[in-house]
């Protein structure tokens, strides 16, 4: 059973480009999670998503990011008109439901030019 | 605002020797605690904590929690080289969120 995918593994993107980054959750996971590590601090949640269906996004900023899980496919997080200060690693969670483990992807590391 | 804080920031030791991870919490609607290790790519999880007073064991590591005092200790016996890591404490909301709010971590250096 592949563990949770995430691609690209290293992107790199001149301010003002748009990020996409991908999580195909663990086989039979249904629920997906967004996190992003700043340099030198913690990991800090961003959005809670099931198929179709976003369940919590308080930790994305309202402005130019936005997370789906269609249901088909994978869970997209997409940042417009990205800005330094989105460099970081973007961390992707399942779990098979709203109780259980969280299991971790390998992350996505953004670098902004 | 939730938080959960680790101590120490970062520790030193040589093999063999057991280490300590200590972690406070407060996380309104508290489910459970985890603790997380993490080397150079994903966080990969070690325990789970729901009731207090429960000593959750793997193998070298063992784990604790405490509702009332809102703390965890993460130990380590006879450490080796490969425990070498950032060791995350985590706290976990409860109700529709399920989001997890993480501590800055441990890093923890293992010498031979």
């Amino acid at each position: 059973n592949a563990g949770v995918m995430q691609n690209p593994r290293h992107l790199v993107r001149r301010r003002g480009q748009e990020a996409r980054l991908r999580c195909s959750p663990m086989k039979g996971h249904s629920h997906v999670y967004w996190y992003r590590q700043l340099p030198e601090e913690g990991l800090k949640f961003m959005v809670y998503l099931q198929k179709e269906n976003i369940i919590d996004e308080s930790g994305m900023p309202k402005e130019r990011f936005s997370a789906e899980f269609p249901k088909e496919g994978p869970s997209i997080l997409r940042i417009q008109q990205v800005v330094r200060g989105d460099s970081a690693a973007y961390f992707c969670a399942s779990s098979v439901d709203r109780q259980e483990t969280q299991y971790f992807g390998p992350g996505t590391r953004l670098l902004v030019l | 605002e939730d938080k959960v804080v680790q101590s120490p920031l970062s520790l030193v030791v040589h093999e063999g020797d057991t280490v300590t991870l200590n972690c406070s919490y407060e996380v309104t609607n508290f489910r459970s605690l985890l603790w997380y290790k993490q080397e150079k790519k994903a966080p990969t999880f070690l325990f789970m904590l729901t009731s207090s007073g429960i000593e959750k064991k793997s193998g070298r590591l063992s784990s604790i929690l405490d509702k009332k005092e809102l703390f965890s200790i993460l130990n380590i016996t006879a450490t080796q080289t490969g425990d070498s890591a950032v060791y995350l404490c985590v706290g976990r909301h409860g109700g529709a969120t399920n989001k997890l709010i993480f501590g800055t971590g441990t890093l923890l250096a293992v010498q031979p």
